[in-house]
């Protein structure tokens, strides 16, 4: 079947860590991105990519980085720039730059030890 | 700024008792609102998108329509598996569609 994979589920980071979400999709889309979800509120763009070895920063881009070396991967990196990691990370997907239909991943809850 | 204001942020109802989210949008130039479903510990999941004011859509138990300045989310006699995180977001002009604007979210809890 077709989808978004999202690893690890849960992730723990200790202080001065950097860690990497894992996101992969085979819908064969070109548009890829990361989002972060704190409780009880919205969706936050972080970085999102339309090609590959392209990508922009969303509107909460500081601390985090990412890399589009292949269509079918986006890997996120929390690094110890991020003070306050601790969030449900979401990655999405969409056909093209203009479609409007977001495909979502299963999502990474990270936890600072 | 857009802004995207969903309410109320909590609804419970009992099964087969009908009622509304709403979805209210600031926005200049919108393309399309979407709306989403999200159960504890998952992605959200595609539900609609309206396009212009007096659209209507619908899917089993719900229906969404659009104004020049809402959206509502119609839940006709729901039961205890529709309950969850239904999120609206607005894509505005030519943005991408990543790039839409989220609501915080409206949870619905139905009771047997």
């Amino acid at each position: 079947d077709g989808g978004i994979t999202q690893s690890p589920k849960y992730l723990f980071r200790k202080e001065g860590q950097n860690v990497t979400l894992s996101c992969e999709q085979n819908l064969n889309h070109d548009a890829m991105y990361w989002y972060r979800q704190d409780p009880g509120q919205g969706l936050r763009l972080i970085y999102y990519s339309q090609i590959v070895n392209d990508f922009q920063k969303g509107d909460i881009a500081e601390g985090y980085s990412v890399s589009r070396e292949k269509k079918e991967s986006f890997p996120l990196t929390v690094t110890s720039a991020q003070k306050n990691p601790t969030a449900f990370y979401l990655c999405a997907s969409s056909r093209d730059r203009g479609s409007e239909k977001l495909f979502f991943g299963s999502g990474t809850q990270l936890s600072v030890l | 700024e857009d802004q995207v204001t969903q309410s109320p942020e909590a609804l419970r109802l009992q099964e087969g008792e009908s009622s509304s989210l709403n979805c209210s949008y600031t926005v200049s130039g919108l393309r399309g609102l979407f709306w989403y479903r999200q159960d504890p510990g998952k992605g959200p999941e595609f539900l609609f998108t309206l396009y212009s004011a007096g659209e209507e859509k619908e899917k089993e138990r719900l229906k969404a329509t659009l104004t020049k300045k809402e959206s509502f989310l119609h839940i006709t006699a729901p039961k205890p598996e529709d309950s969850a995180t239904y999120l609206c977001a607005v894509q505005v002009g030519n943005t991408n569609a990543g790039k839409s604007t989220f609501g915080d979210g409206t949870t619905l809890t139905v009771k047997p």
